[in-house]
């Protein structure tokens, strides 16, 4: 079964760091993948995804991802943070289907990330 | 508004009462998701819709959970004879198109709190 796993619960970095969240996935072939923020209270905004082709993904906020598929990885990074990126981060994927399939999305637990000003 | 609309924000309901959560797309969107989110976890998916049919009821977690679009457009999501462990947010998604890959993402709504006494 596909599976995505976010080893961090809780990040603190200080504001104007980099930060690095990790996440790792399991599934049989290449998924579609996402990283999506949550602010408290709020529903889920999506920040970027991969599909395929160029494995180093741009999105929003000033954000970026890498996928390696040598290591079922997608980690998300930002080199330097605001005050404004404390939220939850979740990452998600969707099986690859060829069917036309729906995006029917599989999340990790999270990864808390706290902003030292 | 523009956005994916949830109602109520927050629901308490005594166990055994029945809850019906609604959700209201983005205008002209074919998909709709339902996920449900415990605290401290991410969400889960629940049930999927394309347009008014239910294509996708695997992840409701038992038949006290019923979903329905009869329009393709308003979702209901319904829990009868509610339990203590029902308690979560209850999250809404839609997107434009089927195809999961497309450059259309999933648009969240804010969610429903449910708490279960």
């Amino acid at each position: 079964a596909q599976s995505v796993t976010q080893p961090d619960i809780h990040i603190t970095v200080s504001e104007g760091a980099s930060l690095e969240l990790r996440c790792n996935y399991s599934y049989g072939a290449t998924p579609y993948l996402f990283w999506y923020v949550q602010s408290p209270g709020q529903g889920l905004q999506l920040l970027l995804k991969y599909f395929s082709g160029d494995t180093l993904v741009q999105g929003i906020k000033g954000f970026e991802a890498e996928f390696k598929r040598s290591q079922s990885s997608f980690n998300l990074r930002k080199p330097s943070v605001h005050w404004s990126d404390a939220a939850e981060y979740f990452c998600a994927v969707a099986p690859n289907s060829f069917s036309g399939g729906y995006n029917k999305l599989i999340f990790g637990a999270g990864t808390r990330l706290a902003v030292h000003p | 508004g523009a956005g994916v609309s949830q109602s109520p924000r927050y629901k308490v309901a005594k166990r055994g009462q029945d809850v019906a959560l609604r959700c209201d797309p983005i205008s002209g969107h074919v998909s709709l998701f339902w996920y449900q989110q415990a605290l401290g976890q991410g969400p889960e998916f629940l049930t999927y819709f394309q347009n008014e049919a239910q294509l996708d009821k695997s992840g409701l977690p038992s038949d006290r959970f019923f979903a329905e679009r009869p329009e393709g457009s308003v979702s209901t999501l319904k829990i009868q004879r509610t339990q203590q462990e029902d308690s979560a947010v209850y999250l809404c998604a839609s997107s434009l198109t089927v195809a999961v890959k497309s450059n259309q993402p999933q648009h969240f709504g804010d969610g429903t709190r449910l708490s279960i006494l």
